[in-house]
């Protein structure tokens, strides 16, 4: 079946525009999570929606950052002025929710490669 | 706070080696672990988890990891590698209830040789 999908897988643009990242999470999958990937910080958490709950942006690095989930399904995450150190690859992943101890095993997409000059 | 720890950043094997990646967890409570390995411009795949129960746990492509509370370890191994396993591996941590965060390990990259 389908995975999660990203779109676009690679994103170049200049320092100071705005960019929004894509994703498809699995039907029927609740949860939707993002994180980054960088060479300096390894894999770091940014947000997580699940159902009709209010989402957790603890993990998000500024206020530049913001992300939406809408019909419970495809999500967006939008960086305003960007900034070179938000060079990295963002990666979405979705979940099924509840089960043993209410956590279910993320799946994750390729991911899109943003490139900030 | 969470964390994970892989001490190797860079490990080299030779084809139809065993493996051993390591695996250091930091939790307060009872973890969930996780295994994923990550081929170049490719997102993360899930070897295996740990939830309860067996210690052992198997997973895809022939690898298993081994739960060790006492040593707050979860090592990865597989008894013969091959050149396709070469990718980079990630081991993961999360909890359980609303504690559904990740929190990653920076990562083994692995190399194999013919």
């Amino acid at each position: 079946g389908a995975g999660v999908s990203q779109s676009p897988s690679n994103k170049v643009t200049e320092k100071g525009k705005d960019v929004e990242l894509r994703c498809d999470p699995i039907s029927g999958h609740t949860a939707l999570y993002w994180y980054r990937q960088s060479l300096g910080q390894g894999l770091e958490f940014l947000i997580y929606f699940q159902g009709n709950s209010a989402p957790d942006k603890s993990g998000l690095p500024s206020d530049r950052f913001s992300a939406e989930r809408t019909g419970g399904s495809v999500s967006t995450l939008t960086i305003q002025r960007t900034q070179q150190e938000d060079s990295a690859v963002y990666l979405c992943a979705s979940s099924l929710f509840g089960g043993q101890g209410g956590y279910q095993p993320q799946h994750f997409g390729d991911g899109t490669r943003l490139s900030i000059l | 706070a969470q964390s994970v720890t892989q001490p190797d950043i860079h490990i080299t094997v030779s084809e139809g080696a065993s493996l051993e990646l390591r695996c250091n967890y930091s939790y307060g409570a009872t973890p969930y672990l996780f295994w994923y390995v990550q081929s170049p411009g490719q997102g993360l795949q899930l070897l295996l988890k740990y939830f309860s129960g067996d210690t052992l746990v198997q997973g895809i492509k022939g690898f298993e990891a081994e739960f060790k509370r006492s040593q707050s370890s979860f090592n990865l191994r597989k008894p013969s590698v091959h050149w396709s396993d070469a990718a980079e591996y990630f081991c993961a941590v999360g909890g359980g209830g609303s504690n559904y965060k990740l929190t990653f390990g920076k990562g083994t990259l692995l190399t194999v040789n013919p």
